[in-house]
Protein backbone atom coordinates (compact mmCIF):
# COMPACT_ATOMS: atom_id res chain seq x y z
CA UNK A 1 0.00 0.00 0.00
CA UNK A 2 1.45 3.47 -0.96
CA UNK A 3 2.98 5.26 2.08
CA UNK A 4 3.72 8.46 3.17
CA UNK A 5 7.28 8.72 4.04
CA UNK A 6 8.75 11.20 6.45
CA UNK A 7 12.47 11.92 7.45
CA UNK A 8 14.17 12.18 9.92
CA UNK A 9 11.90 10.19 12.63
CA UNK A 10 13.24 12.41 15.27
CA UNK A 11 15.66 15.58 15.25
CA UNK A 12 17.38 17.02 17.83
CA UNK A 13 18.26 20.64 17.06
CA UNK A 14 19.44 23.84 19.13
CA UNK A 15 17.42 26.62 19.50
CA UNK A 16 17.46 29.23 17.17
CA UNK A 17 18.87 27.06 14.36
CA UNK A 18 16.73 26.27 11.65
CA UNK A 19 15.34 22.80 10.60
CA UNK A 20 14.23 20.90 7.47
CA UNK A 21 11.58 18.11 8.11
CA UNK A 22 11.15 16.19 4.54
CA UNK A 23 8.07 13.86 3.16
CA UNK A 24 8.13 12.07 0.36
CA UNK A 25 3.91 12.17 -0.41
CA UNK A 26 1.93 9.33 -2.26
CA UNK A 27 3.03 10.02 -6.40
CA UNK A 28 -0.44 10.44 -7.67
CA UNK A 29 -1.99 12.85 -4.57
CA UNK A 30 -2.23 16.16 -5.34
CA UNK A 31 -3.03 18.16 -1.56
CA UNK A 32 0.16 18.02 0.63
CA UNK A 33 -0.35 19.25 4.20
CA UNK A 34 1.54 19.66 7.58
CA UNK A 35 0.30 19.14 10.95
CA UNK A 36 1.81 19.27 14.40
CA UNK A 37 0.62 17.58 17.47
CA UNK A 38 2.59 18.95 21.05
CA UNK A 39 3.12 15.83 23.32
CA UNK A 40 -0.74 15.33 24.81
CA UNK A 41 -2.70 17.43 22.46
CA UNK A 42 -4.58 17.01 20.06
CA UNK A 43 -3.11 17.47 16.47
CA UNK A 44 -2.68 21.00 14.75
CA UNK A 45 -3.38 22.29 11.14
CA UNK A 46 -0.55 23.88 9.81
CA UNK A 47 -0.68 24.46 6.13
CA UNK A 48 -1.62 22.54 2.90
CA UNK A 49 -0.47 23.05 -0.71
CA UNK A 50 -2.10 22.61 -3.72
CA UNK A 51 -0.98 23.09 -7.32
CA UNK A 52 2.57 24.51 -6.00
CA UNK A 53 1.30 27.20 -3.70
CA UNK A 54 0.07 27.21 -0.29
CA UNK A 55 -3.90 27.01 -0.09
CA UNK A 56 -4.07 27.59 3.53
CA UNK A 57 -2.59 27.73 6.47
CA UNK A 58 -3.50 28.34 10.10
CA UNK A 59 -2.46 30.82 12.58
CA UNK A 60 0.82 29.02 13.67
CA UNK A 61 2.32 29.12 10.26
CA UNK A 62 4.07 31.96 10.98
CA UNK A 63 7.10 33.77 9.29
CA UNK A 64 9.72 31.60 11.29
CA UNK A 65 7.66 28.57 8.61
CA UNK A 66 7.58 28.03 5.22
CA UNK A 67 6.94 25.02 2.76
CA UNK A 68 8.44 23.82 -0.55
CA UNK A 69 8.10 21.36 -3.04
CA UNK A 70 11.53 21.84 -4.91
CA UNK A 71 11.10 18.69 -6.88
CA UNK A 72 8.14 16.54 -8.02
CA UNK A 73 8.77 14.01 -4.70
CA UNK A 74 9.67 16.00 -2.12
CA UNK A 75 7.35 18.19 0.18
CA UNK A 76 9.83 19.92 2.86
CA UNK A 77 8.51 22.15 5.93
CA UNK A 78 10.92 24.75 7.25
CA UNK A 79 11.42 26.23 10.47
CA UNK A 80 14.23 29.30 10.01
CA UNK A 81 14.71 29.99 13.93
CA UNK A 82 13.75 27.05 16.11
CA UNK A 83 11.99 27.89 19.48
CA UNK A 84 11.83 25.84 22.49
CA UNK A 85 7.93 25.78 22.00
CA UNK A 86 8.48 24.05 17.95
CA UNK A 87 9.08 20.78 20.07
CA UNK A 88 7.11 18.56 18.74
CA UNK A 89 5.57 16.00 16.43
CA UNK A 90 5.13 17.10 12.77
CA UNK A 91 2.71 14.88 10.40
CA UNK A 92 2.97 15.20 6.86
CA UNK A 93 0.21 13.92 5.03
CA UNK A 94 -1.36 13.94 1.27
CA UNK A 95 -4.56 13.48 -0.52
CA UNK A 96 -6.11 12.73 -3.85
CA UNK A 97 -7.58 14.20 -6.28
CA UNK A 98 -11.01 14.21 -4.46
CA UNK A 99 -8.85 15.97 -1.56
CA UNK A 100 -10.69 12.91 0.55
CA UNK A 101 -8.81 9.88 2.42
CA UNK A 102 -5.28 11.40 3.76
CA UNK A 103 -2.57 9.19 4.28
CA UNK A 104 -0.13 10.71 7.03
CA UNK A 105 3.36 9.73 7.46
CA UNK A 106 4.42 8.20 11.17
CA UNK A 107 6.02 11.78 11.51
CA UNK A 108 9.07 13.75 12.77
CA UNK A 109 9.55 14.23 16.42
CA UNK A 110 11.36 17.61 16.43
CA UNK A 111 13.20 18.26 19.93
CA UNK A 112 14.21 21.80 20.56
CA UNK A 113 16.52 22.51 23.29
CA UNK B 1 -15.72 25.55 21.60
CA UNK B 2 -14.01 23.24 19.01
CA UNK B 3 -14.90 21.55 16.22
CA UNK B 4 -14.58 17.73 16.81
CA UNK B 5 -14.77 16.85 19.76
CA UNK B 6 -14.91 13.36 20.96
CA UNK B 7 -16.12 11.83 24.42
CA UNK B 8 -15.70 10.37 26.26
CA UNK B 9 -11.55 11.45 27.21
CA UNK B 10 -11.01 8.20 28.42
CA UNK B 11 -12.51 4.59 28.27
CA UNK B 12 -11.35 1.36 29.73
CA UNK B 13 -13.02 -2.07 28.67
CA UNK B 14 -12.35 -5.74 28.64
CA UNK B 15 -11.37 -8.01 25.92
CA UNK B 16 -14.23 -8.89 23.99
CA UNK B 17 -16.24 -5.71 24.98
CA UNK B 18 -17.34 -3.19 22.45
CA UNK B 19 -15.99 0.24 22.33
CA UNK B 20 -18.02 3.02 21.76
CA UNK B 21 -16.59 6.59 21.47
CA UNK B 22 -18.35 9.88 20.08
CA UNK B 23 -17.25 12.87 18.37
CA UNK B 24 -19.74 16.42 17.71
CA UNK B 25 -18.59 19.25 15.52
CA UNK B 26 -19.91 22.58 14.96
CA UNK B 27 -19.53 23.28 10.84
CA UNK B 28 -21.17 21.60 8.41
CA UNK B 29 -18.63 19.24 6.61
CA UNK B 30 -17.61 17.27 3.38
CA UNK B 31 -16.96 14.50 5.55
CA UNK B 32 -15.61 12.54 8.68
CA UNK B 33 -13.01 10.65 9.40
CA UNK B 34 -11.72 8.59 12.25
CA UNK B 35 -8.03 8.18 13.08
CA UNK B 36 -6.16 5.73 15.92
CA UNK B 37 -3.10 6.72 17.43
CA UNK B 38 -0.72 4.37 19.27
CA UNK B 39 1.02 5.78 21.79
CA UNK B 40 3.98 8.37 20.28
CA UNK B 41 3.24 7.06 16.84
CA UNK B 42 1.59 8.11 13.93
CA UNK B 43 -2.07 8.70 12.78
CA UNK B 44 -3.73 5.76 10.99
CA UNK B 45 -6.68 6.50 9.08
CA UNK B 46 -9.67 4.01 10.43
CA UNK B 47 -12.64 5.16 7.98
CA UNK B 48 -14.34 7.97 6.29
CA UNK B 49 -17.85 8.75 6.19
CA UNK B 50 -19.28 11.12 3.65
CA UNK B 51 -22.11 13.34 5.01
CA UNK B 52 -24.19 11.89 2.88
CA UNK B 53 -23.62 8.61 4.33
CA UNK B 54 -25.62 7.59 7.58
CA UNK B 55 -23.29 4.11 8.03
CA UNK B 56 -20.59 2.63 7.26
CA UNK B 57 -18.81 -0.84 8.51
CA UNK B 58 -15.30 -1.64 8.07
CA UNK B 59 -14.03 -4.84 9.92
CA UNK B 60 -15.25 -4.79 13.65
CA UNK B 61 -15.70 -0.82 13.14
CA UNK B 62 -18.98 0.74 12.44
CA UNK B 63 -19.27 4.44 12.17
CA UNK B 64 -22.37 6.25 12.34
CA UNK B 65 -22.84 10.18 11.53
CA UNK B 66 -25.91 12.17 12.05
CA UNK B 67 -25.66 15.39 10.25
CA UNK B 68 -28.88 16.76 12.01
CA UNK B 69 -27.35 16.47 15.56
CA UNK B 70 -23.42 17.05 14.15
CA UNK B 71 -22.86 13.84 15.67
CA UNK B 72 -20.53 10.80 14.91
CA UNK B 73 -19.94 7.94 16.81
CA UNK B 74 -17.32 4.71 16.71
CA UNK B 75 -17.79 1.54 17.74
CA UNK B 76 -15.37 -0.80 18.28
CA UNK B 77 -16.51 -4.58 18.51
CA UNK B 78 -14.95 -7.41 20.20
CA UNK B 79 -12.29 -4.90 21.80
CA UNK B 80 -8.85 -6.45 21.32
CA UNK B 81 -6.10 -5.08 23.87
CA UNK B 82 -3.95 -4.03 20.40
CA UNK B 83 -6.75 -1.82 19.86
CA UNK B 84 -5.74 0.48 23.01
CA UNK B 85 -4.91 3.54 21.66
CA UNK B 86 -5.95 7.15 21.03
CA UNK B 87 -9.07 7.54 18.63
CA UNK B 88 -9.71 11.34 16.75
CA UNK B 89 -12.43 12.05 14.80
CA UNK B 90 -11.36 14.72 12.06
CA UNK B 91 -14.10 17.04 10.02
CA UNK B 92 -12.90 19.23 7.06
CA UNK B 93 -12.84 22.42 8.26
CA UNK B 94 -14.35 24.28 5.59
CA UNK B 95 -16.36 21.25 4.10
CA UNK B 96 -14.19 21.41 0.49
CA UNK B 97 -12.89 18.92 -0.60
CA UNK B 98 -8.85 19.43 0.23
CA UNK B 99 -8.70 21.36 2.94
CA UNK B 100 -7.29 21.38 6.22
CA UNK B 101 -8.78 18.64 8.74
CA UNK B 102 -9.64 19.70 12.12
CA UNK B 103 -8.98 17.15 14.68
CA UNK B 104 -11.01 16.54 18.35
CA UNK B 105 -8.69 15.94 21.70
CA UNK B 106 -9.33 12.29 21.00
CA UNK B 107 -10.52 9.53 22.96
CA UNK B 108 -7.94 7.22 25.41
CA UNK B 109 -8.82 3.32 24.79
CA UNK B 110 -7.31 1.20 27.21
CA UNK B 111 -8.53 -2.90 27.00
CA UNK B 112 -7.38 -4.66 29.22
CA UNK B 113 -6.90 -8.94 28.93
Amino acid sequence: EPEVTQTPSHQVTQMGQEVILRCVPISNHLYFYWYRQILGQKVEFLVSFYNNEISEKSEIFDDQFSVERPDGSNFTLKIRSTKLEDSAMYFCASSGQGGYGYTFGSGTRLTVV
Amino acid sequence: SQQGEEDPQALSIQEGENATMNCSYKTSINNLQWYRQNSGRGLVHLILIRSNEREKHSGRLRVTLDTSKKSSSLLITASRAADTASYFCATDAFGQAGTALIFGKGTTLSVSS
